[in-house]
């Protein structure tokens, strides 16, 4: 079977760090990616790992454990734009098909 | 050009109408997906072309029928949608390979 878990929902101060979690249990493993997405648009690639380790990307990090099947995004510098899902997807088998978790919905306030 | 771009925007249609979604991309990428997204639900894989042939149809039902008619362009056909079919689709593209995949801005469709 195929399963993507993420906290639904999370809130943060403005110029604090977020860690936002996603575990997974996947028939196939061939990379995560996380996405970004604001209300009733469409979803925005932030970061891609496909190996141990973390990955940073200027405010945005993520950080995957294969042997865990876990996987974070950590956001600093919390800015009020950032208030958006953060969708967890899993490339799983061919054909670059993703499955998405069902997103984590973070609000920053001031 | 690096985007995907959708048409319409916006489409209400009744169930008996007959209506096509279009979706364009002009970054050479040669894989092209269709999404279905409900309201604070993730999306929903539908279909995937690679060079121009589908390669995957996750069970979807006849009443949404795929084309691709050239590597910069892909359609959904829509006919005899039922209300529950209201949702917004989001088209994709991405080089072939493992590679991240671009979304367009979606069509919200209403199904009266």
């Amino acid at each position: 079977g195929q399963n993507i878990d993420q906290p639904t929902e999370m809130t943060a101060t403005e110029g604090a760090i977020v860690q936002i979690n996603c575990t997974y249990q996947t028939s196939g493993f061939n990379g995560l990616f996380w996405y970004q997405q604001h209300a009733g648009e469409a979803p925005t690639f932030l970061s891609y790992n496909v190996l141990d380790g973390l990955e940073e990307k200027g405010r945005f990090s993520s950080f995957l454990s294969r042997s865990k099947g876990y996987s974070y995004l950590l956001l600093k510098e919390l800015q009020m734009k950032d208030s958006a899902s953060y969708l967890c997807a899993v490339r799983s088998g061919g054909y670059n098909k993703l499955i998405f978790g069902a997103g984590t919905r973070l609000a920053v306030h001031p | 050009d690096t985007e995907v771009t959708q048409t319409p925007k916006h489409l209400v249609m009744g169930m008996t109408n007959k209506k096509s979604l279009k979706c364009e991309q002009h970054m050479g990428h040669r894989a092209m997906y269709w999404y279905k997204q409900k309201a604070k639900k993730p999306p929903e894989l539908m279909f995937v072309y690679s060079y121009e042939k589908l390669s995957i149809n996750e069970s979807v039902p006849s009443r949404f029928s795929p084309e691709c008619p050239n590597s910069s362009l892909l359609n959904l056909h829509l006919h005899a949608l039922q209300p529950e079919d209201s949702a917004l689709y989001l088209c994709a593209s991405s080089p072939m390979g493992n590679n991240e995949q671009f979304f367009g801005p979606g069509t919200r469709l209403t199904v009266l």
